[in-house]
């Protein structure tokens, strides 16, 4: 089982439409990282999260320390926010971030 | 931008060869960390170096080998290249050691055939 899970994997969306990504974490993280990846391969940062709950503009991001679970929430979503939106924990004594697979989301016009 | 640079952008290499990427940390950062991303999965961790030590390592083989310089720009070294070694590899510098946020370069993008 790897450390960080997410789903779905692949999400399709209409314009408009609110899309939720979910995360569960089975290791103890000093924080828990959102990001997005587009297709040339460089990454950003959304969120950062050791607790509660984040807003950026029409994203979201919430956390639940004792579930070890977090979503990723966009609305009114829009074709620009197509992208590989990946959940990754801080951990360890050097802090390395440990990631999950990923979720491809295509929003169509 | 994060003001983090990798160099080469894409590289192709032959099996058992060496190959040495780059990677320039951002102002004032003096810990970085990396990463390898096959296609279509998550990065996994290498290693971390901070002030010219290695400071952290994740499940890689010894012929995966990083330098840092006293400008604490970094290197990745992959001796007796795999096919398997084919992948993204990307770079992410820290203010300090044990920072939570990591800015990430642009990645290099490495072909082994």
């Amino acid at each position: 089982k790897n450390e960080v899970e997410q789903s779905p994997q692949n999400l399709t969306a209409q314009e408009g439409e609110f899309i939720t990504i979910n995360c569960s974490y089975s290791v103890g993280i000093s924080a828990l990282h959102w990001l997005q990846q587009h297709p040339g391969g460089g990454i950003v940062s959304l969120f950062m999260l050791s607790s509660g709950k984040k807003k950026h503009g029409r994203l979201i991001a919430t956390i639940n320390i004792q579930e070890k679970h977090s979503s990723l929430h966009i609305t009114a979503s829009h074709p620009r926010d197509s992208a590989v939106y990946i959940c990754a924990v801080t951990s360890g004594s050097a802090r390395q971030l440990t990631f999950g697979s990923g979720t491809q989301l295509t929003v169509l016009p | 931008e994060t003001g983090v640079t990798q160099s080469p952008t894409h590289l192709i290499k032959t099996r058992g060869q060496q190959v040495t990427l780059r990677c320039s940390s951002q102002s004032g950062h003096n810990t970085v960390s990396w990463y390898q991303q096959a296609l279509g999965q998550g990065p996994q961790f290498i290693f971390q170096y901070y002030r010219e030590e290695e400071n952290g390592r994740g499940n890689f083989p010894p012929r995966f080998s990083g330098l840092q310089f006293p400008n604490y720009s970094s290197e990745l070294n992959v001796n007796a290249l795999e096919l398997d070694d084919s992948a993204l590899y990307l770079c992410a510098s820290s203010r300090i050691a044990g920072s939570n946020e990591q800015y990430f370069g642009p990645g290099t993008r490495l072909t082994v055939t």
